[in-house]
């Protein structure tokens, strides 16, 4: 079946690293990705993972894949206030291409 | 490059209505795809058109139509409108649906269904 699942809340202190995490259910995904939504905004695409790579970084950001326990995770490191926003992992299927599933999205607030 | 635009941004309807709501995709983009995010569901996808053809289809009923013209813009209608549709409906544009990797959202269209 078609699932993705995150947690629904993270805090941490602004400076410190960020890691949010997100497993999905089908193994023949294709491309998994990270989606940023602030408040009253459309969703902004951050970074995007190829499922034959296990790692992908991008200046502050890091993706790592698991795809033996369909684990992806986000690292942020040294968080910002402008991190805070609700970050959606989502999966797109080899089988149904044009279609991406979302998860249910991660709250990111972010500590003085 | 201006990106995804959807208009409008926020439209009150009231039950039993109609509603048409836009979309123009990035510049050379040709595959329009509409999802609805509400609190309740999250983001579901509800289909996605490519060359005016709609390629892909979500679990959602008949009333949510859509179609795309030959330059690429995208419309969705929702018709005989209910209290449950009140969602943020977003659209996202790629080069070419299956085979680009890049999906780019726009602002979102709010409905509020009364």
């Amino acid at each position: 079946g078609e699932d993705v699942e995150q947690s629904l809340f993270l805090s941490v202190r602004e400076g410190d690293s960020s890691v949010i995490n997100c497993t999905y259910t089908d193994s023949s995904s294709t491309y998994l990705y990270w989606y940023k939504q602030e408040p009253g905004a459309g969703l902004q695409l951050l970074t995007y993972i190829f499922s034959n790579m296990d790692m992908k970084q991008d200046q502050r950001l890091t993706v790592l894949l698991n795809k033996k326990d369909k684990h992806l995770s986000l690292r942020i490191a040294d968080t910002q206030t402008g991190d805070s926003a609700i970050y959606f992992c989502a999966e797109r299927m080899e089988s149904s291409a044009s279609k991406i599933i979302f998860g249910s999205g991660t709250r990111l607030s972010i500590r003085p | 490059k201006a990106g995804v635009t959807q208009t409008p941004r926020y439209l009150i309807k009231t039950r039993g209505q109609q509603v048409t709501l836009s979309c123009s995709p990035i510049s050379g983009h040709r595959s329009v795809s509409w999802y609805q995010q509400t609190p309740g569901q999250g983001l579901q996808f509800l289909f996605e058109y490519f060359s005016e053809t709609q390629r892909n289809k979500g679990n959602f009923p008949g009333r949510f139509s859509g179609r795309q013209f030959s330059n690429s813009r995208s419309e969705m209608n929702v018709s005989t409108l209910e209290l449950g549709d009140s969602a943020l409906y977003l659209c996202a544009s790629s080069l070419s649906g299956s085979s680009s990797y890049e999906q780019y959202f726009g602002p979102g269209t709010r409905l509020t269904v009364t």
